[in-house]
């Protein structure tokens, strides 16, 4: 089973900055990596996939990057509706493996 | 547009068993691969199984092989989870998710709770 670690779990951001999100592999998953945000209450939507494709419909301000196992996930100037859970994903080998989560908080 | 809405989950004794269905329209179902993952309270996400549009490729996440089963019907537009032998660990809110066929998933239902206990 591939581990997928996620850095930091909390991460305290105001207004307007930017939050920097990381995600590591226990072992190469190429590009077979998405991100999703939760927000309290919601189910989670995809924000991003192969890394860093962006989902139809998901704002610029989100950018994925990285390949085989360290990831990054960017969120430049962060609004309210952007304080949320992201998890990011690996879909390149059975089990589909999530990340421990980071909460993103003002 | 795209609808999942999943039902059956509920309270259930350990060892219990239950059938979770998640019926899905906006779309041609038998298109899509399907999975279901499923969050614990006050916890992150679990991916838990995974059914092909065809039906005929399953995958399971190791804590609930030979005790869960996913299935689909695609006349009815519905995929199921057949869950037996139900420990307190299995309680969680379980979503069905739609996959393009890429392995993401990419739309996701409001989930149905499960909670087993005594």
């Amino acid at each position: 089973e591939i581990v997928m670690t996620q850095s930091p779990v909390t991460l305290s951001v105001s207004p307007g900055e930017r939050a920097t999100l990381s995600c590591r592999a226990s072992q190469s998953v190429g590009s077979n990596l998405a991100w999703y945000q939760q927000i309290p209450g919601q189910a989670p939507r995809l924000l991003m996939y192969g890394a860093s494709t962006r989902l139809t419909g998901i704002p610029a301000k989100f950018s994925g990057s990285g390949s085989g196992t360290e990831f990054t996930l960017t969120i430049s100037s962060l609004q309210s509706e952007d304080f949320a859970v992201y998890y990011c994903q690996q879909y390149n080998g059975w089990p589909h493996t999530f990340g421990g989560g980071t909460k993103v908080e003002i | 547009q795209v609808r999942l809405v999943e039902s059956g989950g509920g309270l259930v004794k350990p060892g219990g068993s239950l059938r979770l269905s998640c019926s899905a329209s906006g779309f041609i179902f038998s298109d899509y691969s399907m999975h279901w993952i499923r969050q614990a309270p006050g916890k992150g996400l679990e991916w838990v199984a995974f059914i092909s549009g065809s039906g005929d490729a399953t995958y399971y996440v190791d804590s609930v092989k030979g005790r869960f089963s996913i299935s689909r019907d695609n006349a009815k537009n519905s995929v199921f989870l057949q869950m037996y032998n139900l420990r307190a660990d299995d309680t969680a809110v379980y979503y069905c998710a739609r996959d393009p066929n890429t392995g993401v998933a990419a739309h996701w239902g409001q989930g149905t709770l499960v909670t087993v206990s005594s």
